[in-house]
């Protein structure tokens, strides 16, 4: 079975400080991870994607996530947050089989970001 | 290429009518998914398309519910009999099926259904 767990709904860090939003996944099969943000108002946009190449993966806007095989963790990362990161945060775990694909989106992570 | 677009961008019907939302995916996308998600939670898997053929249904889309997608390109999804509790935002993504996965999808801006 898979699953994704969002470990905090909501996340309020100060500008210029660095942003942690933590995820955690189980699965049967070697899952797909991914992040995607959703700003108020707008449609999901793929952040970063974890593709086995490489455990630390870097996206868009400064964003990276590490893939902890041992921890089942894809914690997203950013050195430095910035007033537009606020935004809800949505970690992912694709699983493809035969001719199957199961997509499970965690609960969620709202990301404040303080003046 | 103008990503993926969803129709109509809003929806508010009575109970118990019926209501149907249309997606365009990305053209040469050959997977298009449904998604519901509702205030404060991730999006929630629907159902599935590999071109025409639908693959997979969750146990969240009751028989009140039916998506088809009838020429492998836009995908209609209805919902029969509709209750207060089917109010949500209604997502269709797209992606490119070929290789090793995995799959990136890309998101249309949804369908806000009320139902009053």
């Amino acid at each position: 079975a898979q699953s994704v767990t969002q470990l905090d709904s909501h996340v309020s860090v100060s500008e210029g400080t660095p942003v942690l939003l933590r995820c955690n996944y189980s699965s049967s099969y070697s899952p797909s991870l991914f992040w995607y943000v959703q700003h108020p108002n707008k449609g999901l946009q793929l952040l970063l994607k974890y593709t086995s190449a490489a455990t630390l993966v870097k996206g868009i806007n400064g964003f990276e996530a590490e893939f902890k095989k041992s921890e089942t963790s894809f914690h997203l990362t950013k050195p430095s947050a910035h007033m537009s990161d606020a935004a809800e945060y949505f970690c992912v775990v694709s699983v493809t089989y035969s001719s199957a694909s199961k997509i499970i989106f965690g609960s969620g992570t709202r990301l404040s970001i303080r003046p | 290429d103008t990503g993926v677009s969803q129709d109509p961008r809003h929806k508010i019907t009575k109970r118990g009518q019926n209501v149907t939302f249309r997606c365009d995916p990305i053209s040469e996308h050959n997977r298009l998914y449904w998604y519901r998600q509702t205030l404060g939670q991730g999006p929630e898997f629907l159902t599935y398309f590999q071109n025409e053929a639908q693959l997979e249904k969750s146990r969240l889309l009751s028989d009140r519910f039916s998506a088809e997608r009838p020429k492998g390109s836009f995908s209609t999804l209805e919902i029969q009999r509709t209750e207060q509790g089917d109010s949500a935002m209604y997502l269709c993504a797209s992606s490119l099926v070929q290789g090793t996965p995995p799959y990136e999808q890309y998101f249309g801006p949804g369908t806000r259904l009320t139902v009053t």
